[in-house]
């Protein structure tokens, strides 16, 4: 049971470029999200799922792109990066119903030059 | 909408010492809170969660926290502070039935030896 995994662990991107974030959990959990990190800020909620095929936006969505086509696996997407994507970015997923935990991947740290 | 203060930004206590980490949130009816500790270039991890019933709530590693509706106030607690409890914490809300948290900006704990 590896629980939340993300690739990569680090990457740096140039203006302009695109990339994916990789996020997969092996626990069955139907709603997954993405967070970014940033000093002082805390995490803020990029998008959201609640299961296969169902996307949403969080706080700060802009320049970011999500999908869900499978339960396990849930990317997030940068289609031009921008120097203000520069953060270190977090994947979650929990058991919906009863409040439960959320588990939190390992993180990726992005800059952007 | 709900939201989270943490007014300490860093934190610094001597091993063996006691700790309280302020949290105070913004919520019209009964909350679901949350403590979540952050070890350096880690996700996070939860140490504790209050839905419902008694205010008082033990979590992992020797940390407690008391939910006070008076106040709005969901502190963290720990009696004797281990050098290994250096890190990030995060207070964090959720609308009752809802999946999504609102964190706090995090307070940095430093422990001296």
């Amino acid at each position: 049971n590896a629980g939340v995994t993300q690739t990569p662990k680090f990457q740096v991107l140039k203006t302009g470029q695109s990339m994916t974030l990789q996020c997969a959990q092996d626990m069955n959990h139907e709603y997954m999200s993405w967070y970014r990190q940033d000093p002082g800020m805390g995490l803020r909620l990029i998008h959201y799922s609640v299961g296969a095929g169902i996307t949403d936006q969080g706080e700060v969505p802009n320049g970011y792109n999500v999908s869900r086509s499978t339960t396990e696996d849930f990317p997030l997407r940068l289609l031009s990066a921008a120097p203000s994507q520069t953060s270190v970015y977090f994947c979650a997923s929990r058991d919906l119903g009863i409040y439960n935990e959320q588990f939190f991947g390992p993180g990726t740290r992005l800059t952007v030059l | 909408a709900q939201s989270v203060t943490q007014p300490d930004i860093h934190i610094t206590v001597s091993e063996g010492a006691s700790l309280e980490l302020r949290c105070n949130y913004s919520y019209g009816a009964t909350p679901y809170l949350f403590w979540y500790v952050q070890s350096p270039g880690q996700g996070l991890q939860l140490l504790l969660k209050y839905f419902s019933g008694d205010t008082l709530v033990q979590g992992i590693k020797g940390f407690e926290a008391e939910f006070k509706r008076s106040q709005s106030s969901f502190n963290l607690r720990k009696p004797s502070v281990h050098w290994s409890d250096a890190a990030e914490y995060f207070c964090a809300v959720a609308e009752g039935g809802s999946y999504i948290p609102t964190f706090g900006r995090g307070t940095s704990l430093i422990v001296h030896p």
